[in-house]
């Protein structure tokens, strides 16, 4: 069964750090990997998403994700952080090999210190 | 316009009562999603269905019944509540099973 796991449980960094989260995930096929936010009280939405091709994904808000196949990880990053990034982040995969499900990781709570 | 919406948002209520909460997506998805997020933010799938037709039925107790009267509509039924129900249950769509997910706003279920 894949699985996904998000070491850094809580990040916390001041305005205008940089970001990097990371996320590996443990299926050897072919896979499609996601990351989500959730800001607080919200629902989850989608930051970038990974299918094939270039592996630095660039999504919304400055986020960018690089899919390095032979450490099977897709980390996120972003150059410098502003407090409205504070939110919950989560990585996602669905490979071709588990019913097309999507499975999370365990999140990541990143707070931004103004 | 929401795309993915549930209600009720709140759910407040008391062990052994039987509740619903409703989900519809307006996006045209074939594929639609129930999640459960518990206090430490975890999500795992619970039910999946393409088409009105359940795909996935993730190892969740038979007090759980998911319902879908069409494409649009995946409606969740719970019935004899228990303490652990307590969290947030996330309905989701995609345009199919390998495409980015839409959530909707969540109904926290709180049981007494």
């Amino acid at each position: 069964a894949q699985s996904v796991s998000q070491h850094n449980h809580h990040v916390i960094l001041s305005e205008a750090a940089s970001l990097e989260l990371g996320c590996n995930y443990s299926y050897g096929g072919t896979v499609n990997l996601f990351w989500y936010v959730q800001y607080p009280g919200q629902h989850l939405q989608l930051l970038l998403k990974y299918f094939s091709g270039d592996p630095l994904v660039k999504g919304i808000k400055g986020f960018e994700a690089e899919f390095i196949k032979s450490k099977f990880s897709f980390n996120l990053r972003k150059p410098s952080v502003q407090w409205s990034d504070t939110a919950e982040y989560f990585c996602a995969v669905i490979s071709s090999g588990s019913a097309r499900q999507l499975t999370f990781g365990s999140g990541t709570q990143l707070t931004v210190l103004p | 316009d929401t795309a993915v919406s549930q209600t009720p948002k709140y759910l407040v209520t008391q062990m052994g009562n039987d509740k619903s909460i409703k989900c519809e997506q307006n996006l045209g998805h074939d594929t639609m999603y129930w999640y459960k997020q518990d206090s430490k933010k975890f999500l795992k799938i619970m039910f999946s269905y393409n088409n009105k037709e359940l795909i996935i039925n993730e190892t969740v107790p038979n007090r759980f019944s998911p319902k879908s009267p069409d494409k649009a509509h995946l409606n969740l039924h719970i019935n004899s509540l228990e303490l652990g129900d307590s969290a947030v249950y996330f309905c989701a769509s995609s345009a199919g099973t390998n495409q980015p997910q839409h959530f909707g706003d969540g109904t926290r279920l709180s049981i007494l």
